[in-house]
């Protein structure tokens, strides 16, 4: 059974460019949210992902959009992005309800040069 | 403002020895914390929680203690192990809420 994975490993982007994130659920789980986690801090929330739509949001601007498709896999876009952006990416899914246990990736790395 | 704080950016336990990691809240809306360990390019992984109901919960060599009126909460792992190196990172949600607030981690490091 694969866990959570996420697409790319590592990437590095331009400020201004755009950005896009993939990240496939575990198996039976429909519920993805993301997370930014900066270097030395936990994880932030950016939003989270059920029956395609999105149910609540974290203090993100716009320029962090999602999508989830009715196989429950999700994509994370960021647009113009700034040096800020860098960070790791982590996709998390589960099955429950809020606060239940949720099961990582191994997030993507993204540098904004 | 952060509304779950690990003050303590690291610990240094003797294998065998009890580890305790701490972790303080501000919101009193939060009603169910969660423990979650980090290994280096791994993503976190769920390791225990509790539920504001409870004061304390066990599995195997975990245990986490809820003490609400001082809003804060403790994870202790009796005996530690060289495995257990790893960040810890705790983590609050509120009943209303579907979204995780997390500390800033703690990294423990088991000594031989």
């Amino acid at each position: 059974d694969a866990g959570v994975t996420q697409s790319p490993t590592h990437l590095i982007k331009t400020r201004g460019q755009q950005v896009t994130l993939r990240c496939s659920p575990k198996s039976g789980h429909d519920t993805v949210s993301w997370y930014q986690q900066a270097l030395g801090q936990g994880p932030q929330f950016i939003f989270q992902y059920y029956e395609e739509e999105e149910r609540q949001r974290g203090n993100f601007p716009d320029r962090f959009s999602g999508h989830q498709f009715p196989n429950y896999s999700s994509e994370l876009n960021v647009n113009a992005l700034l040096l800020g952006d860098s960070a790791l990416y982590l996709c998390a899914s589960s099955a429950g309800p809020p606060g239940d246990e949720q099961y990582f990736g191994p997030g993507t790395r993204l540098t904004v040069t | 403002d952060q509304q779950v704080k690990q003050n303590s950016p690291s610990l240094s336990v003797q294998e065998g020895r009890i580890s305790i990691l701490n972790c303080d809240y501000t919101n009193s809306m939060f009603d169910y914390f969660l423990w979650y360990k980090k290994y280096p390019a791994e993503g976190p992984t769920f390791l225990i929680s509790i539920s504001s109901i409870k004061d304390k919960n066990e599995d195997g060599r975990f245990t986490v203690f809820l003490n609400k009126s001082a809003k804060h909460l403790s994870l202790h792992i009796v005996p530690s192990q060289p495995g257990d190196s790893a960040v810890y990172f705790c983590a609050a949600s509120a009943n209303s809420n579907y979204q995780l607030i997390w500390g800033a981690g703690t990294k423990l490091i088991i000594k031989p």
